[in-house]
């Protein structure tokens, strides 16, 4: 199984409120991404990075943002939640040394705006 | 723009054959993926193809034609926990991935 973990997996917050949703790895991976998914659509990719202090934002940034002080660890923040943050927000890993360049995900955080 | 198709939904009985569909376009190509996510969980690697022909790994086997940006994923001896959506993906030539929007696979008795 891969080490790859997120906290919290669900939350319910109200309109207005900063989180942080919290992505960490025990897989020394450089790479790391998160995406947004809602039901039966394609994910689409936030932020990503390249390994420490690197980040870039994604096609959908979502007025999110990231932080990569430790390889490990690669949180995302919303300033403002809105009721269209509301989805399922999945934090990935990857091995730039695979040949095939698998991404590891966690298990994901899903979120609720009211 | 970038675009990845694959049916929305199919329904396959257990222990029969299965095989999804994908077509691509994207801007370059870097390799084309396969994942399965069950309901309310993360995704999980299947394959990965970057030269045309079949990988076969135990029940699941993927094609890849790049000439005309297709791809499928044959499910053998189908069973119950199959039931799951599967993903296609495609990294472009700036070695980021595009996703497919899943196609939901029902396993009936």
């Amino acid at each position: 199984e891969a080490d790859i973990y997120q906290t919290p997996r669900y939350l319910v917050i109200g309109t207005g409120k900063k989180i942080t949703l919290e992505c960490s790895q025990t897989m020394g991976h450089d790479k790391m991404y998160w995406y947004q998914q809602d039901p039966g659509m394609e994910l689409h990719l936030i932020h990503y990075s390249y390994g420490v202090n690197s980040t870039e934002k994604g096609d959908l940034s979502s007025e999110s943002t990231v932080s990569r002080i430790r390889t490990e660890h690669f949180p995302l923040t919303l300033e403002s939640a809105r009721p269209s943050h509301t989805s399922q927000y999945l934090c990935a890993s990857s091995d730039p040394g695979l040949d095939t360049g698998e991404l590891f995900f966690g298990e994901g955080s899903r979120l609720t705006v009211l | 723009g970038q675009n990845i198709d694959q049916p929305t939904e199919m329904t396959a009985t257990e222990g029969a054959i299965v095989q999804i569909n994908c077509t691509y376009q994207t801007s370059g190509f870097n390799g084309l993926f396969w994942y399965q996510q069950h309901a309310g969980e993360a995704p999980t690697f299947l394959s990965y193809n970057v030269l045309d022909g079949l990988e076969e790994k135990g029940r699941f086997s993927s094609f890849l034609s790049r000439s005309k940006g297709y791809s499928y994923l044959l499910l053998k001896e189908l069973q119950m926990k199959d039931s799951a959506s599967y993903l296609c993906a495609v990294m472009d030539s700036n070695y980021q991935l595009i996703w497919g929007a899943g196609t939901k696979l029902i396993i009936k008795p």
